[in-house]
């Protein structure tokens, strides 16, 4: 079965500093994979997700992400964190299960404290 | 296009009382979830829909039943409930393809006391 692992359940930053959220999967098979985002009080949104192709994705709000294979990760990183990137972030990737049928399994989540 | 609804949006229950999360979406998506969120947890599966017609248990399913109603709607129903049950509820939905997201919605907040 396919397993996530986020380092790091707060990570702050500075407005203005570099982000990075990290995230480690495990998986038996090629996997897709995903960030989600939720602001306080509201659903999940998401990022970004890799499927197929390019290693290197580009999401909404100037986030992206690297697949990387050999080092099973798929880090979050946004050059310049703004005040309103304070939220928590979820990795997730797809679980095909003995069904066949598509299951999302989540990290724990990374909190997003940005400071002025 | 509203995306995925829920209802209540919060709800108070006393321990043993029962109760219905209503949950829909107009994306006319094959499958449904049901997840429950709870600090430090991420977010854990309840139950799914593959399609119309289906659903199985997740990850946690115990002290909970589904109903598929239609392709739409996606109901999550406590019989009796505990003070564990106490947590921030998602229902989402899909295309069901392994490479497709998955689209949330706002979340109920039920507290069991």
């Amino acid at each position: 079965a396919q397993s996530v692992t986020q380092l790091g359940s707060h990570v702050s930053v500075s407005e203005g500093a570099l982000v990075l959220l990290r995230c480690n999967y495990s998986s038996s098979v090629p996997p897709y994979l995903f960030w989600y985002v939720q602001y306080p009080n509201q659903g999940l949104q998401l990022l970004l997700k890799y499927t197929t192709g390019a290693t290197l994705v580009k999401g909404i709000n100037g986030f992206e992400a690297e697949f990387k294979k050999s080092e099973t990760s798929f880090h979050l990183t946004k050059p310049s964190a703004h005040m309103s990137d304070a939220a928590e972030y979820f990795c997730a990737v797809s679980d095909y299960g003995n069904t066949g049928f598509q299951k999302l399994v989540f990290g724990t989540g990374t909190r997003l404290l940005v400071s002025p | 296009n509203a995306g995925v609804t829920q209802t209540p949006k919060f709800q108070v229950l006393k321990t043993g009382q029962s109760m219905t999360l209503q949950c829909a979406q107009d994306m006319n998506h094959n499958s449904m979830y049901w997840y429950r969120q709870d600090p430090g947890m991420g977010l854990r599966l309840i139950y799914y829909s593959a399609s119309e017609g289906t659903t199985d248990k997740g990850e946690v399913p115990n002290g909970y039943n589904v109903s598929r109603l239609n392709k739409r709607e996606f109901s999550l129903r406590l019989e009796s409930a505990a003070p564990s049950q106490t947590s921030v509820y998602f229902c989402a939905s899909s295309p069901g393809r392994f490479e497709s997201e998955q689209f949330f919605g706002p979340g109920t907040r039920l507290t069991v006391l």
